[in-house]
């Protein structure tokens, strides 16, 4: 069975600065890889995802995941943060037949 | 092109009573899924649906169900509510199984 792991719950960091949100996954076949990110009060936004291919990928609004099969993870960054990124973000895992599995969440906290 | 859209948006019901939640998928998807989230369990996996047939079904008990329809919109069922289901419930569409899924603003349902 596969499984998501989101390292920290909350992650307070302050504005302009970087920050790393952390997803490792078990999976023992291939993957397909996603970080969704919500806002307050609303549904999950797709932020970016691995199929195939780079295993660096990038959303247009600055962040950036890579994949690293070796230690079975697909960490979030970003260099600079604004106050406008503060949500919750979701890692989640799908493989073969298998439905989307979520971790269960970072709140990115980004103080002025 | 119009996004997943969810009906409705909020619901209060009383234990023992039932509740239908109904969700329209992008345009021209065809595989739809459900998703329920609380605070202590996170995202939880309820059913896949696409071209009318349930793929795929999570751990949740027989009072919930659903269905989809030629036209792809797809319902979700919970009868006989207890306090445990209040919830925010979360349709996802996508043009087929395992791709990438795009998620509504979700219906927030409150059972006192």
């Amino acid at each position: 069975a596969q499984s998501v792991t989101q390292l920290d719950s909350q992650v307070p960091v302050f504005e302009e600065a970087p920050v790393e949100l952390r997803c490792n996954y078990s999976s023992s076949v291939s993957v397909y890889l996603f970080w969704y990110v919500q806002y307050p009060n609303q549904g999950l936004q797709l932020l970016l995802k691995y199929l195939s291919g780079s295993t660096l990928v990038e959303s247009i609004n600055g962040f950036e995941a890579e994949f690293n099969k070796s230690q079975t993870s697909f960490h979030l960054r970003k260099p600079s943060v604004h106050i406008s990124d503060t949500a919750e973000y979701f890692c989640a895992v799908c493989s073969g037949n298998t439905p989307l599995v979520f971790g269960k969440g970072t709140r990115l906290s980004v103080i002025a | 092109k119009a996004g997943v859209t969810q009906t409705p948006r909020y619901l209060i019901k009383t234990r023992g009573q039932q509740v239908t939640l109904s969700c329209s998928p992008i345009s021209g998807h065809r595989s739809v899924s459900w998703y329920q989230q609380t605070p202590g369990q996170g995202l939880q996996f309820l059913f896949e649906y696409f071209s009318e047939t349930q793929r795929n079904k999570g751990n949740f008990p027989g009072r919930f169900s659903g269905r989809q329809f030629s036209n792809s919109r797809s319902e979700m069922n919970v009868s006989t509510l207890e306090l445990g289901d209040s919830a925010l419930y979360l349709c996802a569409s996508s043009l087929q199984p395992q791709e990438t899924q795009y998620f509504g603003p979700g219906t927030r349902l409150l059972v006192l």
